[in-house]
């Protein structure tokens, strides 16, 4: 079956303007995760939506980060007013539900460079 | 602070032989997971192997196994009969919220013929 998708693939934007990045989980899969993977603070969490519910949304970096998901599905990462130190690879994962015992199956992730 | 540590930043091995990657974790919990992903240069994260706190038995899958030692928090990954398609970033994690993954900064392991 498909696995998780992410739109676009690469993104160049000017500092200052804002971005949307897609996610699109497996089929069924009621978890959805955002990760940043940056060369200088490695793999880190940034949200988590258990349905259509963010329980956490601890990781988010800032106020100008922010994410939706709607209709249990489709996700997209917002970040408004972008800064250089945004850029990096973002990475969506889903799982069968929000536990260990389910694998969080990744995307090919989001490479966004901000000029 | 770090939660996870995995203090090889490059390993290299020659094909068809064994190579060990370390990782150490902290945690208060006394369940959790514990995971070893492979990153290719195509970004894609492949889940290699996971481990239940709760079984003291080593989990293995076909070339890969690891040696968990709970008391010491120690999670190390060996990849035996090494192959060239087995070059890669290869990430140890840690779930012990339910949820999120707590990642390590990762080996790049260098497969040589």
């Amino acid at each position: 079956g498909a696995g998780v998708s992410q739109s676009p693939s690469n993104k160049v934007t000017e500092k200052g303007k804002d971005v949307e990045l897609r996610c699109d989980p497996i089929s069924g899969h009621t978890a959805l995760y955002w990760y940043r993977q940056s060369l200088g603070q490695g793999l880190e969490f940034l949200i988590y939506f258990q349905g259509n519910s963010a329980p956490d949304k601890s990781g988010l970096p800032s106020d100008r980060f922010s994410a939706e998901r709607t209709g249990g599905s489709v996700s997209t990462l917002t970040i408004q007013r972008t800064q250089q130190e945004d850029s990096a690879v973002y990475l969506c994962a889903s799982s069968l539900d929000g536990s260990g015992s389910y694998e969080q199956y990744f995307g090919p992730g989001t490479r966004l460079t901000v000029t | 602070a770090q939660t996870v540590t995995q203090s090889q930043p490059e390993m290299s091995v020659q094909e068809a032989e064994t190579v060990t990657l370390s990782c150490t974790y902290d945690t208060s919990e006394s369940d959790y997971y514990l995971f070893w992903y492979k990153q290719p240069p195509s970004r894609q994260m492949i889940l290699v192997i996971r481990q239940e706190a709760y079984k003291q038995q080593n989990a293995t899958e076909n070339r890969f196994s690891v040696n968990f030692q709970k008391a010491a928090k120690s999670f190390s990954l060996k990849i035996s009969d090494s192959q060239l398609g087995d070059a890669a970033m290869y990430f140890c994690a840690l779930e012990n919220s339910g949820y999120a993954l707590n990642f390590g900064k990762g080996t790049s392991l260098l497969v040589t013929p």
